[in-house]
């Protein structure tokens, strides 16, 4: 069964205190592994696609690596406003009935203390 | 560019009432479209999806429903609301099934 695990659930850093998250999981041929940021009552916003074992992407102090079994997000100097609920998901390589859905990890909460 | 609108933000309804939550896309044409709850702990469930006008897929039985009566338009409904569907529903849309999910912000829906 395609599953998607992230972990820490929660991580607190002090301001500057750089960090990563991690996102393991199996599929059935990776079709790409996507990031998102959730600020709260807010809906995802879309960070990085990664479709294959040795990929990096960046974006400002974020920087998201790609494995074979898991999927890192570096937070290099975080600021407060980097807080916010990082989610993890991965599209499998069939698509048979599903059209190729992404499959979502439950998430890591952020909080960032100045 | 493309934007995606999802009203109301918030919902407080009566056991027993009716439910619909409507989204739109612009800036771009046949978009696949999808309809997700968030529970807390639990993650992102995906409800429905849509890859063209009349075209619905459902993910799980419940006591909801969606429609496409428009290319950029998505519609979940409910002819009775039941306390379980209380949850932060979620619309969002791709430009296929190779290209990232992109969401809007929400509904917070509590049946009381």
């Amino acid at each position: 069964e395609d599953q998607v695990t992230q972990s820490p659930e929660a991580l607190r850093l002090q301001e500057g205190e750089s960090s990563s998250l991690n996102c393991s999981y199996t599929v059935s041929g990776l079709r790409g592994l996507f990031w998102y940021r959730q600020d709260p009552g807010k809906g995802p916003e879309f960070l990085f696609t990664l479709y294959s074992a040795g990929e990096e992407k960046e974006k400002e102090r974020l920087k998201a690596t790609l494995t074979k079994k898991e999927s890192f997000l570096h937070i290099t100097a975080p600021k407060p406003e980097d807080s916010a609920t990082y989610l993890c998901a991965v599209q499998a390589g069939y698509y048979g009935g599903s059209q190729g859905n992404l499959i979502f990890g439950k998430g890591t909460k952020l909080s960032v203390k100045p | 560019s493309q934007t995606i609108h999802q009203w109301p933000a918030t919902l407080v309804q009566p056991v027993g009432s009716p439910l619909s939550l409507e989204c739109t896309v612009e800036g771009t044409s046949n978009p696949n479209l999808y309809w997700y709850r968030q529970a807390a702990g639990r993650g992102l469930q995906l409800l429905f999806y849509s890859v063209g006008i009349g075209q619905i897929s459902s993910e799980v039985p419940q006591n909801l429903s969606a429609s496409r009566p428009q290319d950029r338009q998505f519609i979940l409904s409910s002819k009775k609301l039941l306390l379980s569907d209380s949850g932060f529903y979620l619309c969002a849309w791709r430009r296929d099934r190779n290209s990232p999910l992109h969401f809007g912000n929400g509904t917070r829906l509590t049946v009381t």
